[in-house]
């Protein structure tokens, strides 16, 4: 069954530095997603990404954060000058289309900022 | 913001028990999904909810979506070990041209005892 892969599993940085995160969605997909999730806390919306533009973003994805998705497969997150607060697990999500509302998730990004 | 509260927080209960959880919202969404996530990985979709008053089976699992749309609920029956974890609610609001993302709730943690 296709699923959404994410990389690193776990990626550990200093506060400052740029870190890239990783996702392959499901191929044929057409709607990608990343969300976080801070340790113990719910699953919250950080941006959605159509057509090769951003579709919409959450007041969290301030202009630190940027997606790409450099060629047709991979879908990246950004983060430019990493803050502690930035610490926690990044989901990557795709759905496949207009009539198909369901996001499947990838298996997340463990980000530490040190 | 849109919020969804999950009730109960967490629950103990003994394999064998059913367990029955639920999902409020102050506001009125389109679809209702339910997934589920195990320690330090990604929600996995269990059921998908399309319609006001839909009622959904998947195995030992069942969901609806309520009437006033701003509310559902969840069923496991039977629970095994395996159930543990933490099951989210999460909202969709269908608007055109965007890439519809998901508000999810606050998580209702499953312990079982044997």
């Amino acid at each position: 069954e296709p699923e959404v892969t994410q990389t690193p599993s776990h990626q550990v940085t200093q506060m400052g530095q740029e870190v890239i995160l990783r996702c392959v969605p499901i191929s044929n997909h057409l709607y990608f997603y990343w969300y976080r999730q801070i340790l113990g806390q719910k699953v919250e919306f950080l941006v959605s990404f159509y057509n090769n533009e951003i579709s919409e973003k959450s007041e969290i994805f301030d202009d630190q954060f940027s997606v790409e998705r450099p060629d047709g497969s991979n879908f990246t997150l950004k983060i430019r000058s990493t803050k502690l607060e930035d610490s926690a697990m990044y989901f990557c999500a795709s759905r496949l289309s207009d009539r198909q509302y369901t996001q499947y998730f990838g298996p997340g990004t463990r980000l530490t900022v040190l | 913001g849109q919020q969804l509260n999950q009730s109960p927080q967490s629950m103990f209960i003994q394999e064998g028990e059913d367990v029955s959880m639920n999902c409020t919202s102050s506001s009125i969404f389109n679809t209702w999904l339910w997934y589920k996530q195990d320690p330090g990985e990604g929600p996995v979709l269990l059921i998908a909810l399309y319609k006001a008053g839909e009622l959904t089976s998947n195995g030992r699992l069942t969901a609806q979506f309520g009437i006033t749309r701003k509310d559902s609920f969840l069923n496991i029956s039977a629970s095994i070990p395996s159930d543990v974890g933490i099951y989210f609610c999460a909202g969709l609001i269908l608007n055109t041209g965007t890439a519809s993302k998901l508000t999810f709730g606050t998580g209702t943690r499953l312990q079982v005892t044997l």
